[in-house]
């Protein structure tokens, strides 16, 4: 099964400045397929990201995915206070599926 | 717009079996999907557990393979959970998900705590 590894563990930044999170897999994830989520308590995760890049239905464009194979990114550019949450990465290439143990982005 | 919603008990005895039912609205569930559940205990992360396509196949995650089972009932639109043998530690919202390459709809979630 992949692993993935998300860094940093929590991230303090305030609003308007730029965020970075980071998913490392222990293998190549086939087929870039990986993807972002946003959890705010007490909520269901929503998606932001999938195929590595792509970013669903309704999401900002402040939000965006990059990477390949074992390394991926999600930036999010200009924070607003809706976003500080709770991020994980997931990859859905190779079976069984599997989560990062997630990004806390608080506020600084 | 296709809506998810998780039922079932909220309280497991230990060494039973979990049961929730997931009720989709708004889609087939006979559609190109697989339909997936992920579970997350209080406090902690997210698990996948499994996923089921219309045709019948399923996947598991490998260290709830032998307790979990998914099944699909296409005349209710639904589909269901069952995890045997619970202990404490399957404690968690359970959540029901659609996978349309990705996981893009969500049940609200269903806290099941396991306790005598």
């Amino acid at each position: 099964e992949i692993v993935l590894t998300q860094s940093p563990g929590t991230l303090s930044l305030s609003p308007g400045e730029r965020a970075t999170l980071s998913c490392r897999a222990s293998q190549s994830v086939t087929s870039d397929y990986l993807a972002w989520f946003q959890q705010k308590p007490g909520q269901a995760p929503r998606l932001l990201i999938y195929g590595a890049s792509n970013r669903a239905t309704g999401i900002p464009d402040r939000f965006s995915g990059t990477g390949s194979g074992t390394d991926f990114t999600l930036t999010i550019t200009r924070l607003e206070p809706e976003d500080f949450a709770v991020y994980y990465c997931q990859q859905y290439g190779s079976s069984p599926n599997t989560f990062g143990q997630g990004t806390k982005l608080e506020i600084k | 717009q296709v809506q998810l919603q998780e039922s079932g008990p909220g309280l497991v005895r230990p060494s039973g079996t979990l049961s929730l039912t997931c009720t989709v609205s708004g889609g087939s569930i006979s559609s190109t999907n697989w339909w997936t559940w992920v579970r997350q205990p209080p406090g902690k992360g997210l698990e996948w557990i499994g996923e089921i396509f219309p045709s019948g196949i399923t996947n598991y995650t490998p260290s709830l393979k032998s307790r979990a089972t998914i099944s699909l009932d296409k005349s209710r639109n639904q589909f269901s959970l069952k995890l045997s043998s619970v202990t404490a530690a399957d404690t968690a919202v359970y959540y029901c998900v659609r996978d349309k390459g990705g996981l893009d709809y969500w049940g609200q979630g269903t806290l099941v705590t396991v306790s005598s």
